[in-house]
């Protein structure tokens, strides 16, 4: 089957360290994947994606590279910001169904 | 920013009454999609639609239903809503592409 697992929160982190959030995957076929960002109150925005093996996504200086060989889609940020709180969806794309398969979300506070 | 509403924005009902939540785009995107999102569950598929009258059940469609009648308009309803149906829900559009945009959330609260 197609499943999503994420790195367990809430994180917390000081202003300037360097972010980690872990996705590994299991999926049917080669899926696309993705990381979705939801700041307080809002709905989720598409924050970066990559479609095949070694692609790497980017945005606001997020980064995630697919790994094939570990089934994995780990975001990364070289320095974080307090306006980067926010809850983190690493997700997958169904192949041939038109359907996304989302893990459970990571809360991330960023202190001052 | 994809130009998707939800409406209402928040809700308070009793339990057994019907409540309908609707989901208005104006991309033209084929497929619609809704979701609730629980805390610890992330986000998950209600019913989708791939088109004016077509729609298909996603992996907690028990106790709702949907309908589409006009590409832009997608509305979920809970024939009788219970307590467990207190949830935020999330409409979601998609073209061609497997990419999803999502609209700004109904938080419904069922007493």
């Amino acid at each position: 089957g197609n499943s999503v697992t994420q790195m367990e929160g809430p994180v917390t982190l000081s202003e300037e360290a360097f972010l980690t959030i872990n996705c590994t995957y299991t999926a049917t076929g080669y899926p696309s994947l993705f990381w979705y960002v939801q700041y307080p109150g809002e709905g989720l925005q598409l924050l970066l994606k990559a479609t095949k093996a070694d692609d790497k996504g980017s945005n606001k200086g997020f980064e995630a590279t697919y790994r094939k060989e570990t089934t994995s889609f780990h975001l990364e940020k070289g320095s974080v910001q307090v306006s980067d709180s926010a809850v983190y969806f690493c997700a997958l794309s169904v192949v041939g169904a038109q359907k996304l398969v989302f893990g459970q979300g990571t809360r991330l506070t960023i202190n001052p | 920013d994809a130009g998707i509403t939800q409406s209402p924005r928040h809700k308070v009902t009793e339990t057994g009454t019907p409540v309908t939540l609707r989901c208005h785009q104006t991309e033209n995107h084929r497929y619609m999609y809704w979701y609730r999102q629980d805390p610890g569950h992330g986000l998950r598929l209600i019913h989708y639609s791939y088109g004016v009258k077509d729609t298909d059940k996603g992996e907690v469609s028990d106790g709702y239903s949907v309908s589409r009648s006009k590409t832009e308009d997608f509305l979920l309803t809970l024939e009788s809503a219970t307590s467990s149906q207190t949830s935020v829900y999330f409409c979601a559009i998609s073209d061609y592409t497997d990419t999803q945009y999502f609209g700004p959330g109904t938080r419904l609260t069922v007493l």
